[in-house]
């Protein structure tokens, strides 16, 4: 499966758009690109995912570029609860089992 | 919402003893995860299973068992537990199983947290 990169923090005011950045520059053309968080050591939530068009649910929307080697997760009006660890991970084909680096620390401030 | 449920939700034990952490699931998912996490690291995949009867050893080494003879059961046990074990285990399911299916969502339990003196 493809590798991820992503900052290893982020600050967002509440209220306003958190993007959390992610690029995959070796992602191949049957992986997809998934989001989840963590919050507090809890179990990981599957957020949203996608494989070349931008997808939007209740929780977030996931913009992925044309060339598909990078992808900004974008919660529209953060809230304090959306203090977590967001993971961004690339994955598919046969195996298909999901692989997590050490992800973006979102910390969301009053 | 997930219906994934994990017990104990902690556990302190000692050096030696044999335990077990459950993990069951009501959504009928065929695959299921076992997934070790130090705080504050990242999580690391431990165990899979594909269905009943299929178990499958993750991207990290572990002294651990599973077994899974019921579809929404995928328990893992310890023989004898050391300190080394201490750690957070975290159980998920997906619903494709197949060896050739993609990768579909996964749900996670609450987890359990392992403390071995």
């Amino acid at each position: 499966d493809a590798k991820t990169t992503q900052p290893p923090s982020m600050d967002c005011a509440e209220g306003r758009a958190a993007n959390l950045p992610c690029n995959h520059s070796t992602i191949s053309g049957n992986e997809y690109v998934y989001w989840y968080r963590q919050i507090h050591s809890q179990g990981p939530q599957y957020i949203i995912h996608g494989l070349k068009n931008n997808e939007t649910n209740e929780m977030a929307s996931l913009i992925i570029t044309e060339d598909r080697k990078s992808s900004t997760l974008i919660l529209p009006h953060a809230t304090l609860r959306d203090t977590a660890v967001y993971y961004c991970i690339v994955a598919g084909g046969s195996q298909g089992n999901l692989i997590f680096g050490k992800g973006t620390k979102l910390s969301v401030k009053p | 919402e997930a219906d994934i449920y994990q017990t104990p939700r902690y556990l302190v034990i000692g050096t030696g003893k044999k335990i077990t952490l459950e993990c069951s699931q009501t959504m009928g998912h065929d695959k299921m995860y076992w997934y070790q996490q130090d705080p504050g690291m990242e999580l690391h995949l431990i165990h899979y299973s594909y269905g009943v009867n299929s178990t499958e050893k993750g991207d990290l080494s572990s002294e651990s068992t599973v077994s899974r003879i019921r579809t929404e059961h995928f328990p893992l046990t310890l023989e004898s537990a050391r300190p080394s074990h201490t750690s957070q285990y975290l159980c998920a399911s997906s619903e494709l199983g197949g060896r050739e299916a993609p990768t579909d969502t996964q749900y996670f339990g609450p987890g359990t947290r392992l403390t071995v003196l």
